[in-house]
């Protein structure tokens, strides 16, 4: 049974450029959701997907984009970066379900320039 | 607004002593409340979690407690030990199935020292 993956582990990319980070959910989950940690603070909640749609947001511009593909993976997708980006990317799979565990892939460390 | 706060930013204890870590959560729609550990450089892994039905709940040397009335939850880790130390995060489920979100503490650095 497959946790939750992510690619790349790590990315470098400098300010204006732009972003695809990927996510694959633990076998049977249905639900994606990215957050952004950055050093030394707790995860922050961009968005989730299920199925196929964003249904919740975060407080973050729209910048940042997502989907999520009929197989459950997801992307993440950042526009016009800034060095403020800089931060671990994690996403979370779980099922549709409030009171139902998220489980979190390894992460992306992005580093903007 | 949504928040939740968590005490200590830091905690050092001696090897064999208790840790206990406080938040605080906003929104009494919430009900379920995860604790996350995670080490340097790793992923955030669960370590125990406690639904709104119930007030208490324990996994060998750890337990977590809700008082819904105050809007509290805490993390108890007894006989703890060096590979305890990590950054540990508490969290709130927000929202209804099909609208929810975690809304996460700032994170507790747990020191046990040998």
């Amino acid at each position: 049974d497959a946790g939750v993956t992510q690619s790349p582990t790590h990315l470098i990319k400098t300010r204006g450029q732009q972003v695809t980070l990927r996510c694959s959910p633990k076998s049977g989950h249905d639900t994606v959701s990215w957050y952004q940690q950055a050093l030394g603070q707790g995860p922050q909640f961009i968005f989730q997907y299920y199925e196929e749609e964003e249904r919740q947001r975060g407080n973050f511009p729209d910048r940042f984009s997502g989907h999520q593909f009929p197989n459950y993976s997801s992307e993440l997708n950042v526009n016009a970066l800034l060095l403020g980006d800089s931060a671990l990317y994690l996403c979370a799979s779980s099922y549709d379900r409030a009171t139902d565990t998220q489980y979190f892939g390894p992460g992306t460390r992005l580093t903007v320039l | 607004g949504e928040n939740v706060e968590q005490h200590p930013s830091t905690l050092s204890v001696q090897e064999g002593d208790s840790a206990v870590i406080k938040c605080t959560y906003s929104d009494s729609a919430s009900n379920y409340f995860p604790w996350y550990k995670q080490e340097l450089g790793k992923r955030p892994q669960l370590i125990i979690d406690i639904r709104s039905n119930v007030g208490e709940k324990k996994d060998q040397r750890i337990a977590v407690t809700l008082n819904k009335t105050a809007k509290h939850f805490s993390l108890h880790i007894t006989e703890t030990q060096p590979e305890d130390s990590a950054v540990y995060f508490c969290a709130a489920s927000i929202g209804t199935s099909g609208t929810y979100k975690y809304i996460f503490g700032t994170g507790t650095r747990l020191k046990v020292l040998a």
